[in-house]
């Protein structure tokens, strides 16, 4: 079964840091781009960025609201995805999905993340 | 990179047909083919429906279809079904390499 499983969520102080995970299974996730989106609570889907695979070097993109403070990264021996979130703001706060690129046709279940004081 | 623009929310009786818009620019909508349309179903992850303007995923309903107009593309949802009842997202590639989506729209089955 093609799967998506997040972990690393939890509430974190402005400022802080968080770094969350995202394990894939049923599919060969080396040949894939992958996504992150958010969804802060009661509000829409907001693409956060994505990685390439190996074959177009890894390069990374992100949305203008979190360049500089978030790095996508990822380990295809381990099938696994990450996104490291530095200087977190109570906007930040939201359920983090990842999803397989191009087309996001597979997502995860989703982990939460809370900044707050 | 600005959302894409839709109705905050459309509504039609069983059986019915609704389209939702979804309005971009000549940077991402207008220039590329690649729009792809979710379903979201309250707490859960969104589902693809539709992906590259036009094309349905095996295992989606038929009464499923997209289009693109300029600047526009619609998602259209025949014979509506009050499991059609969810919040809807229009997504698109962009100029700057990067991926945006629509602000959503709450659909209704009355």
């Amino acid at each position: 079964e093609v799967q998506l499983v997040e972990s690393g969520g939890g509430l974190v102080q402005p400022g802080g840091s968080l770094r969350l995970s995202c394990a894939a299974s049923g599919f060969t996730f080396s040949d894939h781009h992958m996504d992150w989106v958010r969804q802060a609570p009661g509000k829409g889907l907001e693409w956060v960025g994505r990685t390439r695979n190996k074959a177009n070097s890894y390069t990374t993109e992100y949305a203008a609201s979190v360049k500089g403070r978030f790095t996508i990264s990822r380990d295809d021996s381990k099938k696994s995805l990450y996104l490291q979130m530095n200087n977190l703001k109570t906007e930040d706060t939201a359920v983090y999905y990842c999803a397989r690129s191009p087309t996001m046709d597979v997502w995860g279940q989703g982990t939460t993340v809370t900044v707050s004081s | 990179q600005s959302a894409l623009t839709q109705p905050a929310s459309v509504s039609g009786s069983p059986g019915q047909s609704i389209t939702i818009s979804c309005t971009g620019t000549s940077s991402d909508v207008g220039r590329y083919n690649y729009v792809s349309w979710y379903q979201q179903h309250p707490g859960k992850a969104p589902k693809r429906m539709i992906y590259d303007v036009n094309n349905r995923p095996s295992g989606v309903s038929n009464r499923f279809s997209g289009s693109k107009s300029g600047n526009t593309a619609s998602l259209t949802i025949s014979g509506l079904q009050a499991e059609d009842e969810a919040d809807y997202y229009c997504c698109s590639y962009t100029s700057s390499s990067t991926l945006v989506f629509g602000g959503g729209t709450k659909l209704t089955v009355l």
